[in-house]
């Protein structure tokens, strides 16, 4: 079936440094990825978007590299800070025109 | 701009009961989506819907149910509850159906069945 994994269930960085959250993808149909932010007791928030026609975006602070070879993204927030602490989640178009979430990513932030 | 609300945040019911949760869209949004997250499975997809009807559904058992109203609110509904259905409950919405567009996610809805 459909599915979208995580390398890593928790991610510890120091204050300052690089983070990079990885997200496997099943289905090489899908074109159009997320990356979601979650903080404790509240919902999913967006933080960026691509689109399978391209290999890299950037925003403030953070990129998502798509490589469609291997069904591989990844998230890079750069200078971490601790309200980046939160739980990353991956997600994938699928087939079905309905997103699929990954099971997430905890990251933490250390001063 | 009024984020998405959803109520109540926090209930408790037990087993056999049905429980109704409410989601009130941003403004303007015509699509609205409900998600069960819990700590094993993750964000699953229960429906969606866009214009009062429902355009997708998930892998759920009919127990779930949803409906959207004319003003883009939407309600869902779960019968006979189990204890497996304790979860978040979370609602989303987005100016256009399908997955391209961006969804804003409500703060959830926090079932607990005893």
């Amino acid at each position: 079936g459909e599915s979208v994994g995580l390398h890593l269930p928790t991610l510890s960085v120091q204050e300052g440094d690089n983070s990079i959250i990885n997200c496997a993808y099943s289905n090489s149909a899908s074109d159009y990825f997320i990356w979601y932010k979650q903080e404790s007791g509240k919902g999913p928030q967006f933080i960026i978007d691509i689109r399978s026609n391209m290999d890299k975006r950037q925003g403030q602070r953070v990129t998502v590299l798509l490589n469609k070879t291997v069904k591989h993204l990844s998230l890079q927030i750069a200078a971490t800070q601790p309200g980046d602490s939160a739980v990353y989640f991956c997600a994938e178009n699928g087939l079905s025109d309905k997103l699929i979430f990954g099971t997430g990513t905890r990251l933490q932030v250390f001063p | 701009k009024a984020g998405v609300t959803q109520t109540p945040r926090y209930l408790i019911k037990t087993r056999g009961q049905q429980v109704t949760l409410s989601c009130s869209p941003i403004s303007g949004h015509r699509s609205v989506s409900w998600y069960q997250q819990t700590p094993g499975q993750g964000l699953q997809f229960l429906f969606e819907y866009f214009s009062e009807t429902q355009r997708n559904k998930g892998n759920f058992p009919g127990r779930f149910s949803g409906r959207q109203f004319s003003n883009s609110r939407s309600e869902m509904n779960v019968s006979t509850l189990e204890l497996g259905d304790s979860a978040l409950y979370l609602c989303a919405s987005s100016r256009t159906s399908g997955t391209t567009g961006e969804l804003f996610f409500g703060e959830g809805s926090r079932l607990t069945v005893l």
